[in-house]
């Protein structure tokens, strides 16, 4: 099956410090979503974007689907940024379900 | 509009027992996901439904592990004979759905279930 994979595992940020936040996936996608796992469990949506640029605040996401990566940039950090921020992709060809990477553990420090 | 929501939130079983975790999607999103995320890892998905249908339970760990959704809104995943590896945060999805593309999926808040 398809491999998720995110870089760096872990990452500390003292608040204001600017980030980015790497996905590489082994096939072609149909969907990349990015969310942000609050300490509290939710999943919130930050982006859906299996092509392009967006951006959305202080975060933005670029996807290149011919070289299978997309990136995540944080600008001016702040404490509620914490958590885990997981990428995950749907594959071409199966059903809609998600495959995650294990996500990136950001901590922003005061 | 409301979200995805999901109950109990948390659920504690004595290995052996069975569980009912219940799963409200988006009203009007045709798709259903359900997935499994352990302690430190990202979800795993377990199966997924297209109004009742479900069409895809290649992640469902176990012949222990059953999920309906019989008029196609509501959903509930059933763990019989619970074991302790089943502990772990069980998430529910939901999505439109369009022929010929795919929509992004919506988190509930989760059921963490531990199984003692």
């Amino acid at each position: 099956g398809i491999q998720v994979e995110q870089s760096p595992p872990d990452l500390i940020l003292q608040e204001g410090a600017n980030s980015t936040l790497r996905c590489n996936f082994s096939d072609s996608v149909n969907n990349l979503q990015w969310f942000h796992q609050n300490p509290w469990g939710q999943l919130i949506n930050l982006f859906y974007i299996p092509s392009g640029t967006k951006q959305n605040g202080r975060l933005s996401a670029t996807t290149v689907a011919t070289e299978r990566y997309s990136l995540l940039y944080i600008s001016s950090s702040q404490t509620t940024d914490s958590g885990v921020y997981f990428c995950a992709v749907e594959t071409q060809g199966g059903s809609e379900k998600l495959v995650f990477g294990k996500g990136t553990k950001l901590t922003v420090n005061p | 509009g409301a979200g995805v929501s999901q109950s109990p939130r948390y659920k504690v079983a004595k290995r052996g027992q069975d569980v009912a975790l219940r799963c409200d999607p988006i009203s009007g999103h045709v798709s259903l996901f359900w997935y499994q995320q352990a302690l430190g890892q990202g979800p795993e998905f377990l199966t997924y439904f297209q109004n009742e249908a479900q069409l895809d339970k290649s992640g469902l760990p176990s012949d222990r592990f059953f999920a309906e959704r019989p008029e196609g809104s509501v959903s509930t995943l059933k763990i019989q004979r619970t074991q302790q590896e089943d502990s772990a945060v069980y998430l529910c999805a939901s999505s439109r759905f369009g022929t010929g593309r795919t929509y992004e999926q919506y988190f509930g808040p989760g059921t963490r279930l531990t199984v003692t």
